[in-house]
Parts: structure tokens; sequence; C-alpha cells
């Protein structure tokens, strides 16, 4: 079975600073996409980044990147120069790309909280 | 390019009533997808469907819940009887289905209150 696994409940950043959070996942499929979406105190889910199962390059969006390590099963979301407006929960989702279902499996989040 | 649209954003209901929550994907996507997050949880897959057809249906209570996707109009996610158990927050996205990556765009989400 799929899962995904956010190990930090919370975390705190300085404004500016960099700060990696963590998730591992578990599939037995070749195929699979890898999501991480942020959900501010307003409540709606917001796209960051994708990074695909045969994709050779880490994914890189504006201040996001993802850093993929297939081997050991792990694709942590990296924000650079951490601003207020990053205060959210944060949540990666994986997707089979051999089902004939794009469903996602979440984790159960990570709260990030950028200090001034 | 309007976003995923869902209404209504907060709905609440006594025991026993039905809920109905209405989705409309973005304009070129055929696949919706809902989902229901529960307070400090992460998202919890229920259903997927296309036009006219349920396709996965394997995260969706067998009881009370139904989903439909018509030719015409908004997705439908329809709770009968509620339960004040089924009190969280409901998202639908959607997604053009055209191979990986096939991205899913959320709504704003349906907070439903059951008291």
């Amino acid at each position: 079975a799929q899962k995904i696994t956010q190990t930090q409940p919370g975390m705190f950043v300085q404004e500016k600073e960099a700060v990696t959070l963590d998730c591992t996942y578990d599939t037995s499929d070749p195929s699979y996409g890898l999501f991480w979406y942020k959900q501010p105190s307003s409540g709606e889910m917001i796209f960051l980044i994708y990074q695909g199962s045969y994709d050779q390059q880490n994914a890189t969006e504006g201040r996001y990147s993802l850093n993929f390590q297939k081997a050991r099963k792990s694709a942590n979301l990296v924000i650079s120069a951490s601003q207020l407006g990053d205060s959210a929960m944060y949540f990666c989702a994986m997707s089979s790309g051999s089902s004939n279902t794009g469903k996602l499996i979440f984790g159960q989040g990570t709260t990030l909280q950028v200090k001034p | 390019n309007a976003g995923v649209m869902q209404n209504p954003r907060h709905l609440v209901r006594r025991r026993g009533q039905e809920a109905r929550l209405r989705c409309s994907p973005m304009k070129g996507h055929s696949h919706v997808y809902w989902y229901r997050q529960l307070p400090e949880e992460g998202l919890k897959f229920m259903v997927y469907l296309q036009k006219e057809n349920i396709i996965d249906e394997s995260g969706m209570p067998k009881e009370r819940f139904s989903a439909e996707f018509p030719k015409e109009g908004p997705s439908i996610l329809r709770i009968q009887q509620v339960v004040r158990g089924d009190s969280a927050a409901y998202f639908c996205a959607s997604s053009p289905g055209q191979g990986l990556p096939d991205t899913q765009y959320f709504g704003p989400g349906t907070r439903l209150t059951v008291l």
C-alpha cells in the first residue's frame, strides 16, 4: 500500500533563512508523482511543486525546490529565503502513475511558522 | 481562467438533514476528485469522477454518501442524514487528465458543520 510520512508536526524558521520540510514515501509502483501543497490559515490548498519518479533532476519552482532522493524514498521540500507569508501547513502527497486513478495520498502535514 | 469553484463555503446542517456540496472544475478540466479533511489531519481521498462516470469511489463511505458529475453542470457530493462525525472540510480538485503530471488544483473547500 502507498503511504506518505511527514514526521515534523511543527517547524520554526527565522525570516530570510532556508527551511527543509521532510517527506518520506512508500510505494511498490515504479511510476509515481510527488506533490507539495500549502494550506494557509484561510484553508485553501495551493499547489507548490511536482516531482515525477523518472525525473532526473530535482524540481524547482521559484523559492521552492524538492530534494528528491529516490533510493531513500524521500522528497523533502526546501523553501529558501523564508517570508512571513510562508507560515502555513504544508502537505506532501503522492499519486500512482500506473493505476487508472490519480488519487492523491496525503501525509499528516507540517505546520511551519516563520519568525520575524 | 477561473480556478476551481466550490459552494457553499460554509454549510451548517442539523443531524438527519441532507448536505449538498457543489464543485465546478477549472475550464478545460474533465477530472474531478473529492477529499475530506478532518481537523488537524491531512486530506483523505473519497471519490474520483469523469464526466458522467465514477472512476474510483474506494474512499467513499458505503452509506449516505454519493457523488455525481453530470454532462452539464457542477459535480455534486451529497451526504444524506448527516451525523456529527461528518463535520469536516470537503475539498474538490480538478485536473486536465492528460498524463503525468496530472496536477490537481483544489477549490477553497466547503466547511460542513453538523449540529
